[in-house]
């Protein structure tokens, strides 16, 4: 069946590092992909999406690419914020069907 | 739009007693998806309806745990009897599939804890 794999966290970083957090799925079709995130209390929010191979999803600096041949989708940011501190999750969605999520990685920021 | 509501957002209860936990999904989403989030086994999905019709109830633990969308516009999750290892925040989302392989929308969860 279809499944995410995701970097383990706890992710520590230093304010204005560069962030990658890996993400590797196995499906049978051709899924969208997602990025979710959720802050501390709260649910989870869409933070960015590509539905093909080669396209980029990017919001509020945040980056992935969807990349067929390595069946990857790495998030990728320039310069974290204290702010980005937050638990992140890769999804993924063949038509029709349900989101699969991945384990979530934990991201801290430290000032 | 409101977005998903969830009520409550949060439930105490003691071990044995019913729990009913409620969803409003966003007007027009078809697909609606029951989650339960703990520290130990991370996102499960316990079940999804499309068309108010289940799909997959795989991930319903035990017989305990049932789920309901008598219509477009709201879904139950009950648990009886409770148990303490059911506490847990469970999230309803909705999403729609007139794009195809959309994004779900989440609500802001139900914090359930069983004592």
């Amino acid at each position: 069946g279809d499944s995410v794999t995701q970097m383990e966290g706890p992710v520590t970083l230093s304010e204005e590092a560069f962030l990658t957090i890996n993400c590797t799925y196995t499906a049978t079709g051709y899924p969208s992909l997602f990025w979710y995130v959720q802050y501390p209390g709260e649910g989870l929010q869409l933070l960015l999406k590509a539905t093909k191979a080669d396209d980029k999803g990017s919001n509020k600096g945040f980056e992935a690419t969807y990349r067929k041949e390595t069946t990857s989708f790495h998030l990728e940011k320039g310069s974290v914020q204290v702010s980005d501190s937050a638990v992140y999750f890769c999804a993924l969605r063949e038509y029709g069907n349900k989101l699969v999520f991945g384990a979530g990685t934990i991201l801290r920021v430290k000032s | 739009d409101a977005g998903v509501i969830q009520s409550p957002r949060h439930e105490v209860t003691e071990m044995g007693q019913e729990v009913t936990l409620r969803c409003k999904p966003i007007s027009g989403h078809d697909y609606l998806f029951w989650y339960r989030q703990t520290m130990m086994r991370g996102l499960e999905l316990l079940i999804y309806f499309n068309n108010n019709v289940p799909i997959d109830d795989s991930g319903m633990p035990e017989d305990r745990f049932s789920a309901k969308m008598p219509n477009a516009s709201f879904s139950t999750l009950k648990i009886q009897p409770s148990e303490p290892r059911d506490s847990a925040v469970y999230f309803c989302a909705s999403s729609y599939s007139g794009q195809r392989r959309t994004e779900a929308f989440f609500g802001q969860g139900t914090r359930l804890t069983v004592v």
